[in-house]
């Protein structure tokens, strides 16, 4: 079946840039689907970061558009989430999800998560 | 952007009963693009239903939608314990972004 593993650094200094990468194995991004970003920040609710089809179409959230790359690697079946100039707020558990039900500007509703990666921004 | 909001923001209930959990939109969500999450302490949320009325696979028929335009409610007929967790609503029926309700937390009476 589907599955998807999140990795990357768990703490990230002030200013710098977040760095995750998503595996995908199961299934070949190139056959479709968007495949997106979501973080928790911790005890709160979800926030929709952005997704990103095979091709390099991308969507992000206004509200972090200005700091936020999502890219596809299709040779390693695997996609990348940069957000630049974090700050303690950006302190959250990082998901990413397939992204099915297309609905257009790269929404639809997720269906295969992975298991989340925590981030603390902290000097 | 549509705001999503959910109530009660807590629902205590024992198990076999009936639950009721609200999302209301700030504006009409196109096609009934609406989706339900269940999130347990420590895990990945689970799609529960999507398209406002469409039970995801595996997902046991006590877990129902419902609901149109700006309204839209999860029933679960008869709670089991596997049951208290958190639920989110989230709508994707509009340009960037998708969003989320706050959630609704069901726990044990």
């Amino acid at each position: 079946q589907v599955q998807l593993q999140e990795s990357g650094p768990g703490l990230v200094k002030p200013s710098e840039t977040l760095s995750l990468t998503c595996a995908v194995s199961g299934y070949s991004i190139s056959s479709g689907y968007y495949w997106g970003w979501i973080r928790q920040p911790p005890g709160k609710g979800l926030e929709w970061i952005g997704s990103i089809y095979h091709s390099g179409s991308t969507y992000y959230n206004p509200s972090l558009k200005s700091r936020v790359t999502i890219s596809v690697d299709t040779s390693k079946n695997q996609f990348s989430l940069k957000l630049s100039s974090v700050t303690a707020a950006d302190t959250a558990v990082y998901y990413c999800a397939r992204t099915s039900g297309y609905s257009g500007y790269g929404s639809g509703y997720m269906d295969v998560w992975g298991k989340g990666t925590t981030v603390t921004v902290s000097s | 952007e549509i705001v999503l909001t959910q109530s009660p923001g807590t629902l205590s209930l024992s198990p076999g009963e009936r639950a009721t959990l609200s999302c209301r939109a700030s504006q009409s969500v196109s096609s009934s693009y609406l989706a339900w999450y269940q999130q347990k302490p420590g895990q990945a949320p689970r799609l529960l239903i999507y398209g406002a009325s469409s039970r995801a696979t595996g997902i046991p028929d006590r877990f129902s939608g419902s609901g149109s335009g700006t309204d839209f409610t999860l029933t679960i007929s008869r709670l089991e314990p596997e049951d208290f967790a958190v639920y989110y609503c989230q709508q994707y029926g509009s340009s960037p972004p998708v969003t989320f309700g706050p959630g609704t937390k069901v726990d044990i009476k």
